[in-house]
Parts: structure tokens; C-alpha cells; sequence
């Protein structure tokens, strides 16, 4: 139990064009999703925390403008990169949280996004 | 402010010696305490978790971490490298606030040398 899938794994897009990045926990409903963001042989950077039915909360110094997040339903987030550029390559993680009442994380796969 | 740090960013040991993997936390309140892995290019694999059960915590792959209040620290432990132990380890520390966040530790980079 307490998979979560992300799609796509890999995406590759001209500058200048917006991509979308789908999380979805697949056996639990998840009203908070976290997106992560990882630039090579670093740590996870948390960028947004994603809560169905109302705004993200993001942190900061992320650009929600440049970074648009939607939680669409309780099983469903998505991120969207709008107006990419070269900067925004890297590896994309999301999350949510279980059900045990021990604040454990269950992470998506990621997606690798290359802007050219 | 609850934070985590893991010593060493890297960490060499050659096949069938010992593994430590070094955290220490800071927090408030007794945490909830984790080890990821995380193998190139691809997503987070749980290790093992310390929810205030019992300190010495046993995990996959035959690791081990004991919590060891006293010390705020989590080191984690294996008694015999395996060739596919090498990868990137995330100490992480659960944020009590009710969030859910986690912190995130720099990570450590395991080696392991045949």
C-alpha cells in the first residue's frame, strides 16, 4: 500500500514552453502533496506543499508564477513549469503523506525534466 | 527549530566491512526520525523509521539505526557493505508542527570499493 506514481518519469521540452508534471497516490487519498525539487548530487529542496481544495503554500524564494501547482482531487496533484528554461533541468519529487500518525512520507518515482 | 546533519558527504568502505552512516538532529520535541536511499536517477526508498517505539531500529537490506536521545543522534549502520549499498542516504526529521514537512539532511554518498 501508500504508492505514489508520477508522470511522466522523463520529459524533455523546448525553452519556453510550460510541462506538466502529474503525482498521484494510487491505494490512499492524500489532501497534502509536497513537491521537491533535486539539482545533481544534491539534497531535496522542498518547493510547494500541495493541498486539495485550496492555494499551495510555497517556500520561499519559489516562484509560484513560474511554478503552478494544483490538487485537483484528493489522489491527483499536478505541477507545472510554465515558460521553462535551461535552470529549471532537474529532478522533480513528490509526496504525500501516509496514514499511521507517524508523519511518514511516501515519494514518487520523480521526473527528469531537461529544458533545452 | 528542528534541523538534521549528516557529517560526512562522503563515505568510502570496501565490500563485507562495516557500514556508518552518520546524523545527528535537532528538535524540541522526540522525533520522528528517517533513513532514505536513494540510487542514481531514480526516487526515494524508505530504509527504516524511529517513531518513539524502540531505539534500535531495524530496516531492509540488513541496516540498522539506534536513536539515541542522549546524543540527538541516528547513525546508521550495516555490518557488511554490499556492492549494492553504494548510493546516496538522506537522514530526515519530521516536522512536529502538524505539516507533515520534512527536513532533509545534505545526504551522505556511500562508496563501496571492491
Amino acid at each position: 500500500g501508500a504508492v505514489v506514481s508520477q508522470h511522466p518519469s522523463w520529459v524533455i521540452c523546448k525553452s519556453g514552453t510550460s510541462v506538466k508534471i502529474e503525482c498521484r497516490s494510487l491505494d490512499f487519498q492524500a489532501t497534502t502533496m509536497f513537491w521537491y525539487r533535486q539539482f545533481p548530487k544534491q539534497s531535496l529542496m522542498l518547493m510547494a506543499t500541495s493541498n486539495e481544495g485550496s492555494k499551495a503554500t510555497y517556500e520561499q524564494g519559489v516562484e509560484k508564477d513560474k511554478f503552478l501547482i494544483n490538487h485537483a482531487s484528493l489522489t491527483l496533484s499536478t505541477l507545472t513549469v510554465t515558460s521553462a528554461h535551461p535552470e529549471d533541468s532537474s529532478f522533480y519529487i513528490c509526496s504525500a503523506p501516509g496514514t499511521s500518525g507517524h508523519n511518514e512520507q511516501f515519494f514518487g518515482p520523480g521526473t527528469r525534466l531537461t529544458v533545452l | 527549530a528542528q534541523s538534521v546533519t549528516q557529517l560526512d558527504s562522503h563515505v568510502s568502505v570496501s565490500e563485507g566491512t562495516p557500514v556508518l552512516l552518520r546524523c545527528n538532529y535537532s528538535s524540541s520535541y522526540s522525533p520522528s526520525l528517517f533513513w532514505y536511499v536513494q540510487h542514481p536517477n531514480k526516487g526515494l526508498q524508505l530504509l527504516l523509521k524511529y517513531t518513539s517505539a524502540a531505539t534500535l531500529v531495524k530496516g531492509i537490506n540488513g541496516f540498522e539505526a539506534e536513536f539515541k536521545k542522549s546524543e540527538t543522534s541516528f547513525h546508521l549502520t550495516k555490518p557488511s557493505a554490499h556492492m549494492s549499498d553504494a548510493a546516496e542516504y538522506f537522514c530526515v526529521v519530521s516536522d512536529l508542527s502538524g505539516t507533515y514537512k520534512y527536513i532533509f539532511g545534505t545526504g551522505t554518498r556511500l562508496k563501496v570499493l571492491a
